[in-house]
């Protein structure tokens, strides 16, 4: 299963609101998860099963989406939000895939 | 709170075995029902998941993988490992250990290591 972020890279504002996508290549109901990679760091997961907050990520992340279309909001974003952003399917638990990644520039 | 950190040599010969052990603290590796798993991520690039193994020993591993993958556990010294045979300058990688939470059959890496820089060269 293929999993496409879009866009590829993003230019905001410290406040602006941000959507970034993910569209897998067949449905994988809501078995998708994102995380955060700041630079020079391990990611971290941020949002699991589409849209659940994994403890102690603020609440300014959201997550939606189910079937093949998924969607990653960052409301109000802040200085340490930038950073790169991966997709991750576990629909195929045997060939777990990602996202090529969204770089979230200042 | 689980912690892991990888270790291993930082330069492998191309055709040699790279070989990386996760040491697993602040919780067994046997509790939980956790699987373990690494990922690895090339330079400037994306990640790539490479398998995950039970504390009960069985593995599974990315079909996609060109290289030989093998991934154990040693549940007395509470971690695990991989090796990667034949290895090739393609397998140049951040290479991370992280911990599986499988929730209603959903599985998300909940827990990383810092990440380890393999180098293949001669």
């Amino acid at each position: 299963i293929q999993v496409t972020q879009s866009p590829s890279s993003l230019s905001a504002s410290v406040g602006d609101r941000v959507t970034i996508t993910c569209r897998a290549s067949q449905s994988i109901g809501t078995f998708l998860n994102w995380y955060q990679q700041r630079p020079g760091e391990a990611p971290s997961l941020l949002i699991y099963s589409s849209s659940t907050l994994q403890s102690g990520v603020p609440s300014r992340f959201s997550g939606s989406g189910s079937g093949t279309d998924f969607t990653l909001t960052i409301s109000t974003l802040q200085p340490e939000d930038f950073a790169t952003y991966f997709c991750q399917q576990s629909f195929s638990t045997l060939s777990i895939t990602f996202g090529q990644g969204t770089r979230l520039e200042i | 709170q689980v912690q892991l950190q990888e270790s291993g040599p930082g330069l492998v010969k191309p055709s040699q075995t790279l070989s990386l052990t996760c040491t697993v603290s602040g919780g067994s590796i046997t509790s939980g029902g956790y699987y373990w798993t690494w990922i690895r991520q090339h330079p400037g690039k994306g990640l790539e998941w490479i398998g995950y193994v039970y504390h009960s020993g069985n593995a599974y591993y990315n079909p996609s993988l060109k290289s030989g993958a093998a991934i154990s556990v040693d549940t007395s010294k509470n971690e695990f490992s991989l090796r990667l045979s034949s290895v090739t300058a393609a397998d140049t990688a951040t290479y991370y250990c992280a911990r599986v939470s499988r929730i209603s059959g959903n599985y998300c890496f909940d827990s990383w290591g810092q990440g380890t820089l393999v180098s293949v060269s001669s």
